[in-house]
């Protein structure tokens, strides 16, 4: 699975966009994005995900550049329970790959009043 | 809601016990896995199970051994625990689909005296 660079750390003013950026330059044509985020220690969290075009839910927006090296995770109205630890994932969605997720550093996402 | 389980959320306990750490989950989900995190650092996982009676050894090399007999329940055991073994240990699961939307449990934070 490609590789994805994040930014260890952010701040965000509560009620503005916060907006999360990852490199994966050497994303393949078959592999995902996945967004996951961890609050203190809590098991992470399903934010979202997508291959080529952009996606949006309750949670979260996803944007993916067209060449598909780089995405940013937008969260529109930032609010202090967003604080959390924010993984950026690329995985080959495969029946054989058993949905293994690799977690690195992610961001850190401080909101602050 | 995600419907996982992990007992107990904390365990301290002395060298040389043999501990169970529990995981349940009621969304029938075929994939389960467990996750090793030390505080501060990266989740890294150390087992997982594509179904009843499957279990495979993770990316992180762990002394610990699992099991699958029935699909909701995926224990993970430490036939002698050592202070090393102290850390915080996921489950989560996923259906069998290329979603990649992994469920995680709060966590069972472990530590060995």
């Amino acid at each position: 699975d490609a590789k994805t660079t994040q930014p260890p750390s952010m701040d965000c003013a509560e009620g503005r966009a916060a907006n999360l950026p990852c490199n994966h330059s050497t994303i393949s044509g078959n592999e995902y994005v996945y967004w996951y985020r961890q609050i203190h220690s809590q098991g992470p969290q399903y934010i979202i995900h997508g291959l080529k075009n952009n996606e949006t839910n309750e949670m979260a927006s996803l944007i993916i550049t067209e060449d598909r090296k780089s995405s940013t995770l937008i969260l529109p109205h930032a609010t202090l329970r967003d604080t959390a630890v924010y993984y950026c994932i690329v995985r080959v969605a495969n029946y054989n790959a058993g949905n293994m997720l690799t977690f690195g550093g992610g961001t850190r996402l401080m909101v602050k009043p | 809601e995600a419907d996982i389980y992990q007992t107990p959320r904390y365990l301290v306990i002395g060298t040389g016990k043999k501990i169970t750490l529990e995981c349940s989950q009621t969304m029938g989900h075929d994939k389960m896995y467990w996750y090793q995190q030390d505080p501060g650092m990266e989740l890294h996982l150390i087992h997982y199970s594509y179904g009843v009676n499957s279990t495979e050894k993770g990316d992180l090399s762990s002394e610990s051994t699992v099991s699958r007999i029935r699909t909701e329940h995926f224990p993970l055991t430490l036939e002698s625990a050592r202070p090393s073994h102290t850390s915080q240990y996921l489950c989560a699961s996923s259906e069998w689909s290329n979603t990649g939307e992994l469920f995680f449990g709060e966590g069972s934070r472990l530590t060995v005296l």
